[in-house]
């Protein structure tokens, strides 16, 4: 699988978009983006992949570079409950491994 | 949809007892489930596979003959920490995937234990 980097940490203003950075410069043709998000002490929570073509759903938007070397997580309206440890994957669809790097940990400031 | 569920969500053992974790995939049918461990202050880090009816894949390092994994039914796993030892205290958590054109990842709330 690709490996992923992401700043350690990021903090963002109560109500402003959160724009979560990724870099993936070895991604394969057949690899996946994947998001997922930990709150302190819970499982991880699945918010969004894609392959190529931006993606949104209710939680979040997903824009990936047009060579997907890279990759942003955008909330587009950030609240106190979206202060969680974010995690950027990439993996093949159908490999089923996920591997989770260290994360961006993102706080909300109110 | 696509909840998963974990039981019990703590528990506090004795040095030498054995530990079982249940994990139900709640609202669907899953073909594969996974076991992660995360230490404090860690990333998750992937245990074993299984397969619905096969025997799980563990990952280098994870001892199989300690961790007990059975996957019996397409909604349920679990997880049977064998004659734990205070240094296998952690979060372990399983996750869940359907398979097929969904093939997404759901994870459950997770299981703190605790070995005195």
């Amino acid at each position: 699988d690709a490996k992923t980097t992401q700043p350690p940490s990021m903090d963002c203003a109560e109500g402003r978009a959160a724009n979560l950075p990724c870099n993936h410069s070895t991604i394969s043709g057949n690899e996946y983006v994947y998001w997922y998000r930990q709150i302190h002490s819970q499982g991880p929570q699945y918010i969004i992949h894609g392959l190529k073509n931006n993606e949104t759903n209710e939680m979040a938007s997903l824009i990936i570079t047009e060579d997907r070397k890279s990759s942003t997580l955008i909330l587009p309206h950030a609240t106190l409950r979206d202060t969680a440890v974010y995690y950027c994957i990439v993996t093949n669809f159908g490999n089923e491994k996920l591997t989770f790097g260290t994360g961006t940990r993102l706080t909300i400031i109110p | 949809g696509a909840v998963v569920s974990q039981h019990p969500s703590r528990v506090i053992c004795k040095s030498g007892t054995s530990v079982k974790i249940e994990c139900r995939s709640l609202d669907f049918q899953a073909t594969t489930m996974f076991w992660y461990r995360q230490f404090p202050k860690q990333s998750l880090m992937l245990m074993a596979t299984s397969n619905e009816g096969s025997k799980a894949t563990y990952e280098q390092g994870v001892e199989k003959d300690k961790f007990l994994i059975n996957h019996a039914s397409l909604t349920l796993s679990t997880l049977t920490v064998t004659s734990a030892h205070p240094e296998d205290s952690s979060f372990y958590i399983c996750s869940a995937m359907a398979g097929g054109t969904t093939d997404t990842q759901y994870f459950g709330p997770g299981t703190r234990l605790t070995v005195l």
